[in-house]
């Protein structure tokens, strides 16, 4: 069956410290997509990053980065010295081929907490 | 611009009074849906739409109706609201394909008493 688990329900640095959130997923699917959003404290979700199967690159988005790997089913997503508008509830997501496409599960997320 | 938007954004109700809560979409897409967050548990699915007249059941659909009479629209029903339906609810739209990234609304935080 589906899941994703993110397993940090809370994490809290000091600005600018790096910070690691996991996501682990569980699929029987060889193709699917992965997904992280972020809920700020004003509560709208804003897309981070999406993530192919087939595609195991890491990324690098200015201060954001993430790490693929299908070896150990993870999605893990970096934010390299922190910052105070980072504070968020990170969510990761699994959209599956098999399903038709039409499910998308989400782990619990983890809520950052990034001090001055 | 384009945009995903719910109403309304806050509703305090009483148990078994029936409410709607809308959602509409600007971007022609094909695919939307419906979650409800809770604490602890993420966003859990309660229904999607392939198409117009295409609805689906997600997660945890009990207690929930949507229908999709019209591309841009796609309403969810709570016939009889209990106070285990209090929660924050988010529509979300796509193109199509589950490779599309979803788009979502502001959130409509319902509180049923």
């Amino acid at each position: 069956a589906q899941k994703v688990t993110q397993a940090q329900t809370e994490i809290s640095v000091v600005e600018k410290e790096d910070v690691t959130l996991d996501c682990v997923y569980e699929t029987r699917d060889t193709t699917y997509y992965l997904f992280w959003y972020k809920q700020p404290p004003s509560g709208e979700l804003v897309f981070l990053i999406r993530r192919n199967s087939f595609d195991e690159q890491n990324e690098i988005s200015g201060r954001y980065s993430w790490n693929f790997q299908k070896s150990t089913s993870s999605f893990n997503f970096t934010i390299t010295a922190s910052q105070v508008v980072d504070s968020a509830v990170y969510f990761c997501a699994l959209s599956e081929s098999g399903t038709g496409g039409f499910k998308t599960i989400f782990g619990a997320g983890t809520r950052l907490f990034v001090k001055a | 611009e384009a945009q995903v938007t719910q109403n309304p954004r806050y509703l305090i109700t009483v148990t078994g009074k029936k409410l709607t809560v809308t959602c509409s979409q600007n971007m022609n897409h094909e695919y939307m849906s419906w979650y409800r967050q809770d604490p602890g548990l993420g966003l859990r699915q309660i229904y999607y739409s392939m198409n117009v007249e295409v609805t689906d059941k997600g997660d945890v659909p009990e207690g929930y109706k949507v229908s999709r009479k019209e591309k841009r629209n796609f309403p969810l029903i709570l016939e009889s609201p209990s106070p285990n339906q209090t929660s924050l609810y988010f529509c979300a739209s796509r193109r199509g394909q589950y490779t599309d990234t979803q788009y979502f609304g502001p959130g409509t935080r319902l509180t049923v008493l």
